[in-house]
């Protein structure tokens, strides 16, 4: 079955603590991106990878990281989380256009 | 850069109505457009797309009209149903999201 999956589906930690959730789909599409999703704010793209080793931030990369060493997987890593970094995040991939999105991660930094 | 938007962030409709969800846009370079729906606690799913060259698209249940002259799009759901309700997004090429509209559905 064709799919992003992310882990942990949920997440709570405290501030400062280095975290990393991982992406990964099945579907060998190149282009992989992750986002923030928050009350009235909408999706907000954090950063974006073209292919292996690409990567480009996106509209609030601020306090986030990513890495793309190989094609199926697209971590997103928070070196020194803050309560701000509190949201909704949503890992997606896509051959063109038309994204396919993961079941989301729900983090709360205390 | 590109800004896409929708007009309204709750809508309400009876069962079995006929469902209008509006965006608009604002980067005339964009050649497709994308709806996505987003049911309570699950990501975004693709719905349908319109290409630039296109003004009207139709799937199961919905099409989605596309006016370029001033660059609006809307999502039209036909009698919409309990499972239908859910946030709508539109997306332009570029991949930027609007904030959603919460389609609402009264039994």
């Amino acid at each position: 079955e064709a799919q992003v999956t992310q882990n942990p589906r949920y997440l709570i930690t405290v501030t400062g603590k280095k975290l990393t959730v991982t992406c990964s789909q099945n579907m060998n599409h190149e282009y992989m991106s992750w986002y923030r999703q928050d009350p009235g704010l909408g999706l907000r793209q954090i950063y974006y990878s073209m292919n292996v080793e690409v990567t480009d931030k996106g509209d609030v990369p601020e306090g986030y990281k990513v890495s793309r060493k190989e094609k199926r997987n697209f971590p997103l890593i928070l070196e020194s989380p803050s309560p701000n970094q509190t949201s909704l995040y949503f890992c997606a991939s896509s051959l063109r256009a038309e994204q396919y999105f993961g079941p989301g991660t729900r983090l709360t930094v205390l | 850069g590109e800004s896409v938007g929708l007009h309204l962030p709750t809508l309400s409709v009876q069962e079995g109505d006929n469902s209008i969800i509006n965006c608009a846009y604002s980067n005339s370079a964009s050649d497709y457009f994308i709806w996505y729906k987003q049911e309570s606690g699950k990501g975004p799913q693709f719905i349908i797309d319109i290409r630039s060259n296109m003004d009207k698209r139709q799937g199961q249940r919905v099409t989605v009209l596309l006016n370029k002259t001033v660059k609006h799009l809307s999502l039209q759901i036909a009698a919409t149903q309990p499972g239908d309700s859910a946030v709508y997004f539109c997306a332009g090429e570029g991949l930027t999201f609007g904030k959603g509209t919460h389609l609402i559905i009264q039994p």
